[in-house]
């Protein structure tokens, strides 16, 4: 198996542009994770799904950041207008829900630079 | 709301310098408790999960403990190829969180 599929690996974007990111969980796998990495705040859930339904987007910062996962092989995590502060690292990560998540798999991550 | 803390937050050791990093939990309804190891540049890898108080595991020169607020990753006479960021995370079930990590530097 090729693991969780982030693309891009870099995104460099200025101030109000719209910025999306792509995410191929492992096949066979039944929920989804996206989260943000930062040094100061750490690695922070951001919002994710079973079965392809979001399940809780508590962790989303605001209106301008939205996630959707239209099949159980993709996903996207859209940010409109994207900001500065919003640079970071971003992974999505994968797991089988079998009654509790636990193992997760995470994607090699995309880094995001908002100029 | 669930938390949680590690400490300390960096750590210098000299090869084959034992010690032990710390993760502090508060969690409604704890499903299980997870340990990464994460690589500059790449995303966090799995070690171990511990679902009970008096659960240990062991991998290599690691061995993660779990009490029923903290666990330990005991790390004994490491490696330079042991440095990196470790991460503790917790779950509920459903949600996975996780604390900011210990970054883990040994020198040889």
């Amino acid at each position: 198996d090729a693991g969780v599929i982030q693309s891009p690996r870099h995104e460099v974007t200025e101030m109000g542009q719209e910025v999306t990111l792509r995410c191929k969980p492992i096949s066979g796998h039944n929920s989804l994770f996206w989260y943000r990495q930062t040094m100061m705040r750490g690695l922070e859930l951001l919002i994710y799904f079973n079965n392809n339904v979001p399940i809780d987007d508590s962790g989303m910062p605001e209106d301008r950041f939205s996630a959707k996962m239209p099949n159980a092989s993709f996903s996207t995590l859209k940010i409109q207008p994207s900001e500065p502060r919003d640079s970071a690292v971003y992974f999505c990560a994968s797991s089988l829900w079998t009654g509790a998540n636990e193992k997760l798999f995470f994607g090699s991550g995309t880094q995001l630079s908002v100029l | 709301e669930d938390q949680v803390t590690q400490s300390p937050e960096a750590l210098r050791l000299q090869e084959g310098e034992s010690s032990s990093l710390n993760c502090s939990y508060t969690v409604s309804g704890l499903r299980g408790l997870f340990w990464y190891r994460q690589d500059p540049g790449k995303g966090p890898e799995f070690l171990f999960t511990l679902y009970s108080a008096g659960e240990e595991k062991e991998k290599e020169r690691l061995k993660a403990t779990l009490t029923k607020k903290e666990s330990f990753l005991h790390i004994t006479a490491p490696k330079p190829e042991d440095s990196a960021t470790y991460l503790c995370a917790v779950s509920d079930g459903d949600k996975i969180i996780f604390g900011k990590g210990t970054r883990l530097h040994i020198l040889p």
